[in-house]
């Protein structure tokens, strides 16, 4: 099963909204991603995990506060986004924890609306 | 900073023409190099992953190849179809981070 699953596919929240975004795994990658895309652009890494533990944070805003709660689930929790925050919301994985040499796994992601 | 850029950025051809396209990137410290296939408002699909040892990677229509002398990956796809029309990305895999190039947009025409 080489499957990335991401919940719900589609979200459309207010700014003064709590929501979260699920992402699962199983096959055993022990590397977890969030990632945003903007229209026309590439992918833009927001959080790295590995091993369950927030490895890099890319000066993401406070409002998007990610949650690794075990090796296979991935979560981002958002409150008080902003209009601009809207994009599609990936979700990667990774065997063998950060190592570079590893092939990186996305799900379908999330397409995000902020009103 | 590291850059990857990919020229061109949209590139449009008739079915069953063979087509390359680039990927360009500025730093040398590269573990893989894995290119990407993104249908509109989807999701990422790998296509090919070279690794930093290798020279070129097959898979049916599709090669890539890396050149990390000269910071450079291609991706040649043979007889195209309407099917490929997507965009392409290539990203460079660092220690920790992948890298995204900027994309090509590819359309096929019938």
């Amino acid at each position: 099963d080489t499957e990335v699953t991401q919940t719900p596919k589609h979200l459309v929240m207010g700014m003064t909204n709590k929501k979260s975004l699920k992402c699962e795994q199983h096959m055993g990658h022990r590397a977890m991603y969030w990632y945003k895309q903007k229209a026309k652009k590439p992918p833009e890494l927001m959080f790295v995990y590995s091993y369950e533990k927030l490895s890099i944070n890319e000066s993401v805003p406070s409002r998007f506060s990610p949650e690794c709660p075990n090796s296979s689930l991935l979560n981002l929790h958002l409150h008080a986004l902003q209009p601009e925050d809207s994009a599609l919301y990936l979700c990667a994985s990774k065997s063998t924890g950060t190592s570079g040499y590893n092939e990186q796994f996305f799900g379908p992601g999330t397409r995000l609306t902020v009103l | 900073k590291q850059e990857v850029t990919q020229i061109p950025a949209a590139l449009s051809v008739p079915e069953g023409e063979n087509l390359v396209l680039n990927c360009s990137f500025t730093d040398s410290a590269i573990y893989n190099l894995q290119w990407f296939r993104q249908d509109p408002g989807k999701g990422l699909t790998s296509l090919l992953l070279i690794q930093s040892s290798q020279r070129e990677q097959t898979s049916g229509r599709l090669n890539a190849s890396l050149d990390k002398s000269s910071g450079r990956s291609t991706l040649y796809i043979a007889a195209s179809q309407p099917g490929d029309s997507a965009t392409y990305l290539c990203a460079k895999g660092g220690y920790q981070k992948v890298t995204f190039g900027t994309g090509t947009k590819l359309q096929v025409i019938p």
